[in-house]
């Protein structure tokens, strides 16, 4: 079985700070993993993947993502957070070496962006 | 392209009452899905669909029903609704058999309160 634990419910950090949403994920094959932001009231949008490759992965707003193997984690991160940042984010991981195998969420971090 | 889209946005339903929820993409993905988002348990998936004509189950499928005779639309059906599935609802698509890598396009989603 697959999962994934995102241990904060809520993140608060004030504009221009360096921002950090915890991920740490367990499956048995090799993982792909995800983070998807959701803004009030609308779907999930996809920010970024980790699927091969370089460990530190760049996707949309900003927004980057470290993997880390040995401690089974994926936390995103931000140099420098905006007000906008504020949504609701959630981490997702499957089984790579599974091709029929689906997403599985956590729970989702709140992350609130003070000005 | 609209996307992905679901109708309706907001439904009431008495116990015991059935209904369906649309859901409908334009991108010519194969690969579909539903979730139900409750607080602080991310999304769970109800079923998904590889292709036309065919569908699975997911973590939590009990309860619901789907049927993929086209690959644009992708309907729920709740057979007889409970105050248990009181949830927003999620519709995604994505490219390819295997889901495309995981990246999931959403619709905006389905609120529905069960009395």
């Amino acid at each position: 079985a697959q999962s994934v634990a995102q241990p904060e419910d809520q993140v608060n950090v004030a504009e221009g700070n360096p921002l950090t949403v915890k991920c740490t994920y367990s499956v048995s094959g090799n993982p792909y993993l995800f983070w998807y932001v959701q803004y009030p009231n609308r779907g999930l949008q996809f920010l970024l993947k980790y699927i091969t490759g370089d460990n530190l992965v760049k996707g949309s707003y900003g927004f980057e993502a470290e993997f880390n193997k040995s401690q089974t984690s994926f936390h995103l991160k931000k140099p420098s957070a905006l007000v906008s940042d504020s949504a609701l984010y959630f981490c997702a991981v499957r089984d790579g070496d599974n091709a029929g195998n689906m997403l599985t969420f956590g729970g989702g971090t709140r992350l609130m962006v003070k000005p | 392209n609209a996307g992905v889209t679901q109708t309706p946005k907001f439904q009431v339903l008495k116990t015991g009452q059935s209904m369906t929820l649309q859901c409908a993409q334009d991108m010519n993905h194969e690969y579909m899905s539903w979730y139900r988002q409750d607080p602080g348990m991310g999304l769970r998936l109800i079923h998904y669909s590889v292709g036309a004509g065919i569908t699975d189950q997911g973590e939590v499928p009990n309860g619901y029903n789907v049927s993929r005779s086209t690959t644009e639309d992708f309907p729920l059906r709740l057979l007889s609704a409970a105050p248990s599935q009181t949830s927003v609802y999620f519709c995604a698509s994505s490219p390819g058999m295997s889901g495309g890598l995981g990246t999931q396009y959403f619709g905006p989603g389905t609120r529905l309160l069960v009395l």
